[in-house]
């Protein structure tokens, strides 16, 4: 158990590019989340996985962003077009099924759109 | 709408002594709660959580109280050592209504005095 691996930690954009994340969760993990944080705040809730099948995506998915997770280990995290507002902290947790297990995050990366 | 509030934004607490950090929640449906412990370039780790139909749960220095008729939940370090400084978020979520994804706070940051 490695834990949940993201990549890249840091990554630095101009506002317009497309960036990608990636997230590889714990093997044994069925679930995979995406959240984001910026300064002040907690974790937000976007999206998540059960295997490869995308569950439920929160409002604050606007278009731009999409997620995949074609094989149901890994995932990508794509943001089209990026703007000032989305420079956060992306966190990535994964977890087992099932009622009462905890999330176990990822370092995150973090993003800045110049 | 912040479904889970922590209204101290900091708490500075002697080392040796308890560190109480208080959370507020406004969703009845919320049925499982969490402390995770967030480091600085690091993402949140896991800390202690409580089922709804608890009202206490210890594990070391570590107890969580649940107090469903308020909507309160509160975490309890004693004694705090300087490894516990950091920022703590509860967390929420509603397994048994379908809401599987954790709903954050905008944390507390701990610091412990030596």
């Amino acid at each position: 158990d490695t834990g949940v691996s993201q990549d890249p930690r840091h990554k630095i954009t101009k506002r317009g590019q497309n960036v990608t994340f990636r997230c590889d969760p714990i093997s044994e993990h069925n679930r995979l989340y995406w959240y984001r944080q910026t300064l002040g705040q907690g974790p937000e809730f976007l999206t998540y996985f059960q295997n490869e099948a995308q569950l439920e995506k929160s409002r604050l998915l606007s278009d731009r962003f999409s997620a995949e997770r074609p094989k149901g280990s890994f995932s990508t995290l794509e943001i089209q077009r990026t703007e000032q507002g989305d420079s956060a902290m992306y966190l990535c947790a994964s977890s087992q099924q099932g009622e009462n297990s905890p999330l176990h995050f990822g370092n995150g990366t973090r993003l800045t759109v110049t | 709408d912040q479904q889970v509030k922590q209204n101290s934004p900091s708490l500075s607490v002697q080392e040796g002594r308890i560190s109480i950090l208080n959370c507020d929640y406004t969703n009845s449906m919320f049925d499982y709660f969490l402390w995770y412990k967030k480091y600085p370039a690091e993402g949140p780790t896991f800390l202690i959580s409580i089922s709804s139909i608890k009202d206490k749960n210890e594990d070391g220095r570590f107890t969580v109280f649940l107090n469903k008729s308020a909507k309160h939940l509160s975490l309890h370090i004693v004694p705090s050592q300087p490894g516990d400084s950091a920022v703590y978020f509860c967390a929420a979520e509603g397994f048994t209504f379908g809401n599987e994804k954790l709903t954050f706070g905008t944390g507390t940051r701990l610091t412990i005095i030596p």
